[in-house]
């Protein structure tokens, strides 16, 4: 059972730099988010989307970009990564608003 | 609009000592109430929930109460291990999203 994966589990990167997390899930859910957590804080909704084709903005959605072609599949771009981007960055998925399941995390860096 | 307020961390207590973590909400409609628990290093996961008013979830002595005429879902368990050792969220559901608040964080010591 893979459940929520996400990729990469750490990455480290320069200022300026961009790249994509990845994240799949393989439970048909039709929501999908992208939430960061910063060193001892909760949990802030980065973007989310409730089905292939449709994304909506999340609490910090500043500096980043998504995108949901597929029901699996909804990676998170980084645009010119900056220091403030640093954190813990967690995929979920779940089927109408019902129990949400999470992904193992990535830990970034921005240097 | 929507939100939550989790009893503020960190919180310390002795093996087989009772538990109260409290979380009331703020939400348009009919949320449901979902608690996650995050051990270290891990992401989260579910430890209950309930869907409507008076429903109890329960899971591994845990428990929690929603409450719609104080709009709280406190989560409580009446003797905890070491091994509860671990970061509580509280979460409703609604309008199409998660509002998780900003944990709380349980030590129990030996």
């Amino acid at each position: 059972n893979a459940g929520v994966t996400q990729t990469p589990k750490f990455r480290i990167l320069k200022i300026g730099q961009s790249m994509t997390l990845q994240c799949t899930q393989d439970m048909n859910h039709n929501y999908m988010y992208w939430y960061r957590q910063d060193p001892g804080m909760g949990l802030k909704l980065i973007y989310y989307s409730v089905g292939a084709g449709i994304t909506d903005k999340g609490e910090v959605p500043n500096g980043y970009n998504v995108s949901r072609s597929t029901t699996e599949d909804f990676p998170l771009r980084l645009e010119l990564a900056a220091p403030s981007q640093t954190s813990v960055y967690f995929c979920a998925s779940s089927y109408l608003g019902n129990t949400i399941y999470f992904g193992e995390g990535s830990w970034l860096t921005v240097v | 609009g929507n939100s939550v307020t989790q009893m503020e961390g960190p919180v310390t207590l002795s093996e087989e000592a009772f538990l109260t973590i409290n979380c009331t909400y703020t939400a348009t409609g009919y949320p449901s109430l979902f608690w996650y628990v995050q051990y270290p290093g891990e992401g989260l996961q579910l430890l209950l929930k309930a869907t409507k008013a008076d429903d109890k979830g329960s899971n591994k002595g845990f428990e929690a109460t929603y409450r719609k005429e104080t709009t709280s879902f406190h989560l409580e368990k009446g003797s905890v291990q070491v091994s509860d050792s671990a970061v509580y969220f509280c979460a409703p559901f609604t309008g199409n999203q998660f509002y998780f608040g900003t944990g709380t964080s349980l030590t129990v010591i030996p």
